[in-house]
This record gives structure tokens, C-alpha cells and sequence, in this order.
């Protein structure tokens, strides 16, 4: 079974762009999570898409978005990129989702490193 | 508020002895699950092992144990027989019944000298 597929890996941008960033989950799984890895802040959750509907946010602003397909295929969208979004952005698909304290194992992709100058 | 605290940064151990990778929590939720993964430079997080709030055994996973103190709120990792592929970051992670997020704490960089 192929595992979960970030692209592209790299991604280098300039302030004020936007930024799409794209996610694969592992086949038959219908939850994926997104989540921000920086030295400063660590990692910390974006938001989780569960059968094409956003069930689960953290706490970033508005210019980070996301939505899902209906092949469980998930996209994240940064607008008006600053400097301090340089990071690696990491998705994670489960099979049923990430609600309450269950053992619902998260396999995660290998991640999209942002630079943004 | 941080709610998972790794108070070591980095820990050195010899290979094939054992290593405690040490985690703290922060809940008022009866019910959360605990979690640790391991992050190779590769940057790809693999999950290595899970303990409910109301297992009444400490999980194990091959080399993996996890000693899990309720009262303490302590989760901490034990690696056993070191491998120098066991060089990583550890992350260890909650996530509670009422929060569907998760929320990791800080790492702790291990590596396994020969």
C-alpha cells in the first residue's frame, strides 16, 4: 500500500505570494490533518479535513486554508505569504479521523519544506 | 497554554543500552490518548506507540515501552537495546476526548553513539 505523498517537496517563494500545497493520503483513509513544523514554534496543528469538510482548526489565520476532494486528496492554500511561514508543512491521513482520545494512528507524508525570502 | 512538556532537548546513549525519553501532559479530560513518534532527519513522523487514559497496562511495541503515570501525568518512553537507526527526534503527543487536535510537545533530538 503506498503511503502518504506530499508534493512538491520543496517550495522556495517570495513575500505576498501564495502557496498550494498538495496531499495524497494513504488509500481508503478519509481523514487528512495538516500541521505546521518551525525550531521556534514546533509543531503545531493547521486544521483536519474529514470526508471533504473541515472538522477540526487550530489557531492560524485566515490566509491558511485548505480543502478536500472527494478522492480524499487534500490541498492547502497560504495567501499573502510572510517570512515567518517558512517551514515544513506536514500532512497526516488516518482512516476515520482524529476525534476523541482513540487510538486513531496518523501516517504521515514526508513533508513540504517552505522557504519563503 | 503548553500542554506537553519534553524537558530534554537532546540524550546521548551507547548502542544497545536502554534510553528514557521523558514526557510531561497537561489535562483536565478523564479520557485523552498519548502518543510518540519518531521524526528521522528525513523529516518523515513515524508512529511508534499509544496509550489510552484508561489502559491499565503500560503499552509496549517491540523495543518500545511507554511508562505511563497517571497520577504523575507522565508518559515516558523507553527505548530498549539502542540502535544507532534509533538516532532521531522523539515527539510525544496528546490528544484529548473534547480536543480533536493534536498537540505535541518540543522533542528531544536522541542519538545512539557506537
Amino acid at each position: 500500500k503506498a503511503g502518504v505523498t506530499q508534493t512538491p517537496r520543496y517550495l522556495i517563494k517570495t513575500r505576498g505570494q501564495q502557496v498550494t500545497l498538495s496531499c495524497s493520503p494513504i488509500s481508503g483513509h478519509r481523514s487528512v490533518s495538516w500541521y505546521q513544523q518551525t525550531p521556534g514554534q514546533g509543531l503545531q496543528f493547521l486544521f483536519e479535513y474529514f470526508s471533504e469538510t473541515q472538522r477540526n482548526k487550530g489557531n492560524f489565520p485566515g490566509r491558511f486554508s485548505g480543502r478536500q476532494f472527494s478522492n480524499s486528496r487534500s490541498e492547502m492554500n497560504v495567501s499573502t505569504l510572510e517570512l515567518g511561514d517558512s517551514a515544513l508543512y506536514l500532512c497526516a491521513s488516518s482512516l476515520l479521523g482524529t476525534s476523541g482520545a482513540g487510538r486513531q494512528e496518523q501516517f504521515f507524508g514526508p513533508g513540504t519544506r517552505l522557504t519563503v525570502l | 497554554a503548553q500542554k506537553i512538556t519534553q524537558t530534554q532537548p537532546g540524550m546521548f546513549v551507547q548502542e544497545k543500552e536502554a534510553v528514557t525519553l521523558d514526557c510531561t501532559y497537561d489535562t483536565s479530560d478523564q479520557s485523552y490518548g498519548l502518543f510518540w513518534y519518531k521524526q528521522p532527519s528525513s523529516g518523515e513522523m513515524i508512529f511508534l506507540i499509544y496509550q489510552g487514559s484508561y489502559d491499565e497496562q503500560n503499552a509496549t511495541e517491540g523495543r518500545y515501552s511507554l511508562n505511563f503515570q497517571k497520577a504523575r501525568k507522565s508518559a515516558n518512553l523507553v527505548i530498549s537495546a539502542s540502535q544507532l537507526g534509533d538516532s532521531a527526534m522523539y515527539f510525544c503527543a496528546m490528544r484529548e476526548v473534547n480536543n480533536n487536535d493534536m498537540r505535541f510537545g518540543a522533542g528531544t533530538r536522541l542519538t545512539v553513539k557506537p
